[in-house]
């Protein structure tokens, strides 16, 4: 069992479509990031949220930290097929020098 | 902007070769980490590195050592590898440690296979 884990695993949507992206832990986190991987490359840092209940936008991308710091989400408006990738969340424990990475969402926006 | 260079894209060994994976950064990073990402799974870290010389093991180090003779480049040893090692590989530093909010900065991994 993962400490931090994602759903859906697979998500395929058409161009213009919503979505949203679960990271779901019992544990509570001190900072949680999103990033986005592209095939054939490492993964790129989205957004680092690091105050419960905090809500980050960064374009058509919004990012919420659950109030109690165990969960987040990502939602992505009026999807682009840039949009695809593999999106993985990553939370710190105050403790520690570790990234706790989750399974990863693949997201395939179809044109 | 920071620049994560592993040495291989591809890499085929077999049964109980010893394999050298190695990463450089060129931005003067304290830190240094590498990841295993397998479907499903995410990334798991094997080994991290703080200074030079200075290692810690990660969350699944068996297998594996770890070398940091100069800041900019860590190197990941597998001794004897195995099928079960067959994976993406990715190196990735940090100015800092992973602290609260600390960017990781990833190179574009190597995919190894072993037969």
């Amino acid at each position: 069992t993962q400490l931090l884990e994602q759903s859906p695993q697979f998500l395929s949507i058409q161009e213009g479509e919503n979505l949203t992206v679960y990271c779901n832990s019992s544990s509570v986190f001190s900072s949680l990031q999103w990033y986005r991987q592209e095939p054939g490359e490492g993964p790129v840092l989205l957004v680092t949220v690091v105050t419960g209940g905090e809500v980050k936008k960064l374009k058509r991308l919004t990012f919420q930290f659950g109030d109690a710091r165990k969960d987040s989400s990502l939602h992505i408006t009026a999807a682009q097929p840039g949009d695809t990738g593999l999106y993985l969340c990553a939370g710190h424990k105050a403790a520690g020098n570790k990234l706790t990475f989750g399974g990863g969402t693949r997201v395939l926006v179809k044109p | 902007d920071v620049k994560v260079t592993q040495s291989s894209r591809y890499l085929v060994k077999r049964t109980g070769e010893k394999v050298f994976l190695e990463c450089v950064q060129d931005m003067d990073h304290e830190n240094m980490f590498w990841y295993r990402q397998d479907p499903g799974l995410g990334l798991r870290l094997i080994y991290f590195s703080y200074d030079v010389k200075m290692k810690e093991k990660g969350d699944i180090p068996e297998g594996y050592s770890v070398s940091r003779e100069k800041k900019e480049r860590f190197s990941l040893i597998l001794e004897s590898a195995s099928t079960n090692q067959t994976s993406m590989y990715l190196c990735a530093s940090s100015l800092f440690g992973t602290t609260r909010g600390e960017k990781l900065f990833f190179g574009s991994g190597t995919q190894l296979s072993v037969l």
